[in-house]
């Protein structure tokens, strides 16, 4: 059984540019999330994503973006980026309807400069 | 809002000690719980879920409606329990995480 993983693990940036993040998921998992973790922070829900549409979305704006594809892995992108995106971005999937059980990648550490 | 607190950023006992992990939630309606544990160079993990009722490495937790707490409780710690505990609500993927406590066991 494959786990989740994330890539690139760790990438520099500077303000303003647009960032994608890849997440494959756990071999038979639908459904895939993402989290934001600053520093010192626990994660912080970004959106969902089942049969390649946005299912939930947390509190962030709309350069936050995202993709499902077929296979069931996906993608984060943030454009525009700011100082505060700097952060761990982490991916979980899970089945559809499994009560909140969630496996985690690595994540995917973002610095913005 | 809903939200989950974890008031200890850290919590250090012996080998051997009770531990316990506080988590106050605020949510409306019946609220899904559970402990995710990362141990050093690990991942995320679930550690349980409270409609399991299940004690999962020794651990615990019992949801109080009444004082909205969900605490994370073992009798007796041991030194490979040291890690970062993150309580959490929600469901279907959509979890509120609080900001995690610090367990560290000494020998």
């Amino acid at each position: 059984e494959t786990g989740v993983t994330q890539s690139p693990t760790h990438l520099i940036k500077t303000r303003g540019q647009q960032v994608t993040l890849r997440c494959s998921s756990q071999s038979g998992h639908n459904t895939v999330s993402w989290y934001q973790q600053a520093l010192g922070q626990g994660p912080q829900f970004i959106f969902q994503y089942y049969r390649e549409e946005e299912n939930g979305r947390g509190n962030f704006p709309p350069r936050f973006s995202g993709l499902q594809f077929p296979n069931y892995s996906s993608e984060l992108n943030v454009n525009a980026l700011e100082l505060d995106d700097s952060a761990l971005y982490l991916c979980a999937s899970s089945l559809k309807g499994a009560a909140g059980e969630l496996f985690f990648g690595e994540g995917s550490r973002l610095t913005v400069l | 809002a809903q939200r989950v607190t974890q008031p200890e950023k850290l919590l250090s006992v012996f080998k051997g000690a009770p531990v316990e992990l506080k988590c106050n939630y605020s949510y409306s309606g019946s609220p899904e719980l559970f402990w995710y544990v990362q141990y050093s160079r690990q991942r995320l993990q679930l550690l349980l879920r409270h409609i399991s009722r299940e004690s999962i490495k020794g651990f615990t937790a019992d949801l109080n409606k009444g004082e909205t707490s969900f605490h994370l409780k073992k009798p007796f710690a041991q030194e490979e329990d040291s890690a970062m505990y993150y309580c959490a609500g929600g469901s279907q993927g959509n979890l509120i995480f609080g900001k995690g406590t610090k367990l560290s066991v000494k020998p």
